[in-house]
């Protein structure tokens, strides 16, 4: 089955502890986005990747971090969460590289809570 | 900076009506429209989208249309089913971008 998947889909942590959300699609997509849900925002875009090794900042990148070693995999990364990065949080794909605007396909979300 | 709205953030309809959803954008250069359906616990969920280039977009008992003039952009859904609750929002891209900008989102409900 097609799909993008997330883990952990629940986490609670503390302050200042490092965590990763994973995110992998089996559709060989090359794009690859990161998106936070807070009520009343909608979503914002976090990271993006357009392909292996190539990723940029979107709209709220402060406090996280990617990378892109393989085509299927586009961990996000808090190197030291803080309140503020309590949200939910969705891991989106796409055929192409999406300069020219193409469906996304999401994950089923990962709830952060920052304590 | 420019962004994607909804004029009502709860829509209720009788099942079996028609719905619209709208939404305003305000880049004049976003040539790419998408709607998006979510509901609860779950990822949002593609719908329809559609281009610049057209006005009138027809899928499944959805219908897309988009005024370019007035940067609108509308979901009209057919014979609205309970299973269609959930939070619609909108989203727009420009070309030569890789960005996408979201809508907050309608909460659509349907009365049995």
């Amino acid at each position: 089955e097609a799909q993008v998947t997330q883990n952990p889909r629940y986490l609670i942590t503390v302050t200042g502890k490092k965590l990763t959300v994973t995110c992998s699609q089996n559709m060989n997509h090359e794009y690859m986005s990161w998106y936070r849900q807070d009520p009343g925002l909608g979503l914002r875009q976090i990271y993006y990747s357009m392909n292996v090794e190539v990723t940029d900042k979107g709209d709220v990148p402060e406090g996280y971090k990617v990378s892109r070693k393989e085509k299927r995999n586009f961990p996000l990364i808090l190197e030291s969460p803080s309140p503020n990065q309590t949200s939910l949080y969705f891991c989106a794909s796409s055929l192409a590289g999406a300069s020219v605007g193409e469906t996304q396909y999401f994950g089923p979300g990962t709830r952060l809570l920052v304590l | 900076g420019e962004s994607v709205g909804l004029h009502l953030p709860t829509l209720s309809v009788q099942e079996g009506d028609n719905s619209i959803i709208n939404c305003a954008y305000s880049n004049s250069a976003s040539d790419y429209f998408i709607w998006y359906k979510q509901e609860s616990g779950k990822g949002p969920q593609f719908i329809i989208d559609i281009r610049s280039n057209m006005d009138k977009r027809q899928g499944q008992r959805v219908t897309v249309l988009l005024n370019k003039t007035v940067k609108h952009l509308s979901l009209q859904i057919a014979a609205t089913q309970p299973g269609d609750s959930a939070v619609y929002f909108c989203a727009d891209h420009t070309s030569g971008t890789y960005k996408y900008i979201f809508g907050t989102g309608t909460r659509l409900k349907v009365l049995a």
